[in-house]
């Protein structure tokens, strides 16, 4: 079974570091990009970027590039987003999802990872 | 690149029909046959019920179909259930990938 199974909950201080991950099995997982996704509180899905974990080739929205660093661990079938300074704005659930290796969908997708920051 | 835009909620009786729009431009949903849609359970993963327009995945119910025209895409839910009741987004990949801004599917 394809599974991608995230970090759990974190809860920080605005200006704090954060690194959440997001672990593949079922699949080869370097050989498929892997798109993060983030849900504001009550809000809709955003598109934040995808990452291939097979030569680190990433690929940010511009509305994140330079907010966030994605980066992969191709050994241990990980992959990862990165704050180094957190902002209470950056509080959401934030999901991994494996993208199709012929097309463009997003199949399957992990449980999420809420992050909450507040002084 | 704007969210692509979708009515805020709709609502069925079991067993109606219901379908959901997601209108963009030429340049992400009218250019290109890579419209996905995905049901989300609050507290749940999203689950991808339509690719590529009008693929449905193995195991999603054929009640759950997909079609274009133009720069809108639609999802139509027939034979509601109770079950279907989720938060549902079109999302679409142009030069990037943008989502929808999502609809509320009420079962009455």
């Amino acid at each position: 079974e394809v599974q991608l199974v995230q970090s759990g909950a974190e809860v920080k201080k605005p200006g704090e570091s954060l690194k959440i991950s997001c672990k593949g099995s079922g699949y080869s997982f370097s050989n498929y990009w892997i798109g993060w996704v983030r849900q504001m509180p009550g809000k809709g899905l955003e598109w934040m970027g995808l990452i291939y974990p097979g030569d680190s080739d990433t690929r940010y929205s511009p509305s994140f590039q330079g907010q966030v660093t994605m980066t992969a661990d191709k050994s241990v079938s990980t992959a990862y987003l990165q704050w180094s300074s957190l902002k209470a704005s950056d509080t959401a659930i934030y999901y991994c999802a494996k993208r199709s290796g012929t097309t463009t969908y997003f199949d399957p997708w992990g449980q999420g990872t809420l992050v909450t920051v507040s002084s | 690149q704007s969210a692509l835009t979708q009515p805020r909620s709709v609502s069925g009786s079991p067993g109606q029909s219901v379908t959901i729009s997601c209108t963009g431009t030429s340049s992400d949903v009218g250019g290109y046959n890579y419209v996905s849609w995905y049901q989300h359970h609050p507290g749940k993963a999203p689950k991808l019920v339509i690719y590529d327009v009008s693929k449905r995945p193995s195991g999603v119910p054929d009640r759950f179909s997909g079609s274009k025209s133009g720069n809108t895409a639609s999802l139509t839910i027939s034979g509601l259930q109770a079950e279907d009741e989720a938060d549902y987004y079109c999302c679409s990949y142009g030069s990037t990938y943008v989502f929808g801004t999502g609809t509320k599917v009420t079962v009455l």
